[in-house]
């Protein structure tokens, strides 16, 4: 079985401050691992995955097998970034798992 | 293609009734899926096709559910004898092969 855990429901920070959300997962295969975003009034849409290993919107985040873990970092936080994120697995029958998701607040 | 296509967007009806929601998505895609959302979770994966085939259904997922795809195109996601626990957003999203989904914005169901 496979599950997605984001500890944090809330986080808030300021503006120009650091900012990571937590991911853990448990997979026993090889997962691919996702961030999807939700701003206000819009729908999900894809913020960035492992493999690409690209940074978007100056978000980052390294699967680390080891630890099982998938944490969005970003070193300077934006007003902008205020969202709902959620972490994803993939597994290998192209079913997609979705963490509860952490709402991010950043104060300006 | 404006992206995936959700209808209708709000549904409200009494328990014991049916209801159906309709699913288009972008037009190459072959894979399709159906999510539910309800408050303070994230998705919880209900169905997929690739094409028109249905090829995993959640064991979550009641008899009262059933999904198709007809023609590998739009699909539609039934709930029959409607339940309150049924009350959520129905989400649906399609894929190629690279793995990114696509939402659409939503079905939300309201079951008084």
């Amino acid at each position: 079985a496979q599950r997605v855990t984001q500890p944090e429901k809330l986080l808030s920070v300021f503006k120009g401050a650091p900012v990571e959300l937590k991911c853990n997962y448990s997979y026993s295969g090889s997962p691919e691992l996702f961030w999807y975003v939700q701003y206000s009034r819009q729908r999900l849409q894809l913020l960035l995955r492992h493999i690409s290993r690209e940074s978007i919107k100056g978000f980052t985040a390294d699967l680390n097998k080891g630890e099982t873990s998938f944490h969005l970092k970003k070193p300077f936080a934006q007003e902008e970034d205020s969202a709902m994120y959620y972490c994803a697995l993939q597994n290998t029958g192209n079913q997609f798992y979705f963490g509860t998701g952490t709402s991010l607040t950043v104060i300006p | 293609d404006t992206g995936v296509s959700q209808n209708p967007r709000h549904k409200i009806t009494k328990r014991g009734q049916n209801v159906t929601f309709r699913c288009d998505p972008i037009s190459e895609h072959n894979r399709l899926y159906w999510y539910r959302q309800t408050l303070g979770q994230g998705p919880e994966f209900l169905t997929y096709f690739q094409n028109e085939a249905q090829l995993e259904k959640s064991r979550l997922l009641s008899d009262r559910f059933s999904a198709e795809r007809p023609k590998g195109s739009f699909s539609t996601l039934e709930i029959q004898r409607t339940e309150q626990g049924d009350s959520a957003m129905y989400l649906c999203a399609s894929s190629l092969f690279t793995g990114e989904l696509f939402f659409g914005e939503g079905s939300r169901l309201t079951v008084l």
